[in-house]
């Protein structure tokens, strides 16, 4: 079946502006998961969401980054007034259940001039 | 001290060497252990999960060792195709559900 995919793979935007990034899960996989990865850095945890509870906002750097999961399936990371050190590899993954196997999706590359 | 440390390497090895990385973790409490691999500019792939008996896969070998609290993967008859960056995560307990990556271990096998 189909992987993790995320659109758009590559995005560059001026400073300050507001990018949306998407994550289709794999189906029936109930947790989703939003990472940034900078370059040569590990992977910094953003945002949980597992079936209809609230979702997990902990890792969220800023009040300028948003994400919702509609329908327990799409979700999509929203950042306002994009900065410089936005810059990164957004991954999503998904698992069945939470903390099983996490399946990634091939990443969003965000440049912010 | 953070909750998962790797030594970030390279480890720069021959083909055919057998290599070997731990993963240290302060969490006395961690649930489960898994090892992914991720390629340059690609997405992490799990590689093995840990299993508290240790478990074999092929060349790849993983063991757990609760007592001083790290994780290990062994790697025997390096490939060329092994040379990559391997993270080590490990699980929460207590209602968490947020996993800690390492930073990972970069592997360089050349020939």
């Amino acid at each position: 079946g189909a992987g993790v995919s995320q659109s758009p793979s590559n995005k560059v935007t001026e400073k300050g502006k507001d990018v949306e990034l998407r994550c289709d899960p794999i189906s029936g996989h109930t947790a989703l998961y939003w990472y940034r990865q900078s370059l040569g850095q590990g992977l910094e945890f953003l945002i949980y969401f597992q079936g209809n509870s609230a979702p997990d906002k902990s890792g969220l750097p800023s009040d300028r980054f948003s994400a919702e999961r509609t329908g327990g399936s799409v979700s999509t990371l929203t950042i306002q007034r994009t900065q410089q050190e936005d810059s990164a590899v957004y991954l999503c993954a998904s698992s069945f259940i939470p903390l099983e196997t996490q399946y990634f999706g091939p990443g969003t590359r965000l440049l912010v001039l | 001290r953070k909750e998962v440390e790797q030594d970030p390497g390279p480890f720069n090895v021959p083909e055919g060497a057998t290599v070997a990385f731990n993963c240290t973790y302060s969490n006395s409490a961690s649930q489960s252990f898994f090892w992914y691999r991720q390629d340059c500019r690609k997405e992490p792939k799990l590689l093995m999960s840990v299993y508290s008996s240790g478990n074999e896969d092929g060349r790849f070998t993983a063991q757990l060792n609760r007592a001083s609290q790290y994780i290990s993967l062994l790697i025997r008859d390096s490939k060329l195709s092994d040379s990559a960056t391997y993270l080590c995560v490990v699980n929460p307990s207590g209602g968490s559900y947020i996993p800690t990556f390492g930073r990972g271990t970069s592997l360089i096998v050349h020939p």
